[in-house]
């Protein structure tokens, strides 16, 4: 199965509001609210800063949440700032076979 | 804190086996509300996961990889290993170990705490 789409870049100025998309397919988006989406800075591991489709981990900014609408979730970073520069992965559980796909990737530049 | 730490060989010759090991400290491996696994990263490149592993066995394997990746838990060294067999070039990569919550009856929820991670180079 294939990895699920993400755009490549996206780029913002710094207040603004950007929204990334992860598109599925009925098998894992579709299907579950078990959609994540981490942040990797350059040389970094990355981190989690979306589960279940909506929820932030403790200590991840309001600035960042998460939606989903049929096969397509969603990432929108309001206030841009400009540590938020960093690539950004979606993550679904599919179902059997495939189990776990992450997206390709996309990498938020703050101009 | 719970932390994970990769260790193993970073380079390994094309046709040999790919192994390495996850050494997980400030949390025990043996809970059913968490399940182990790895993650790999091409340098340049996406998030591809491999596997994941109960500590009670039960395995979930990338379908891609499965015919050459065993993932085992050493519950006693509080531990858990990778082996991928018969390694090509497009296996070089930076691999992480990863704590990965449950939800329900699914094993996958979220990658909630990664290894720092390891790259390993596959070259003659």
């Amino acid at each position: 199965q294939s990895a699920l789409t993400q755009p490549a870049s996206v780029s913002g100025s710094p207040g603004q509001s950007i929204t990334i998309s992860c598109t599925g397919t009925g098998s894992d988006v579709g299907s579950y609210n078990l959609v994540s989406w981490y942040q990797q800075s350059p040389g970094e591991t990355p981190k989690l800063i979306i589960y279940e489709v909506t929820r932030r981990p403790s200590g991840v900014s309001d600035r960042f949440s998460g939606s989903k609408s049929d096969n397509t979730a969603s990432l929108t970073i309001s206030g841009l700032q400009a540590d938020d520069e960093a690539h950004y992965y979606c993550c679904s559980y599919a179902r059997s076979p495939t189990y776990v796909l992450f997206g390709g990737g996309t990498k938020l530049t703050v101009l | 804190q719970l932390q994970l730490q990769e260790s193993g060989p970073g380079l390994v010759k094309p046709s040999e086996t790919l192994s390495l090991t996850c050494t997980v400290s400030g949390g025990s491996i043996s809970t059913s509300s968490y399940n182990w696994g790895w993650i790999r990263q091409p340098p340049g490149k996406g998030l591809e996961w491999i596997g994941s592993m109960f500590y009670s066995g039960n395995s979930y394997y990338n379908p891609s990889l499965k015919s050459r990746v065993t993932i085992f838990i050493d519950t006693s060294k509080n531990q858990f290993s990778l082996k991928l067999t018969s390694v090509t070039a497009a296996d070089t990569a930076v691999y992480y170990c990863a704590r990965m919550i449950v939800a329900g009856g699914i094993f996958f929820d979220r990658v909630d705490r990664w290894g720092q991670g390891t790259l390993v180079t596959v070259s003659s």
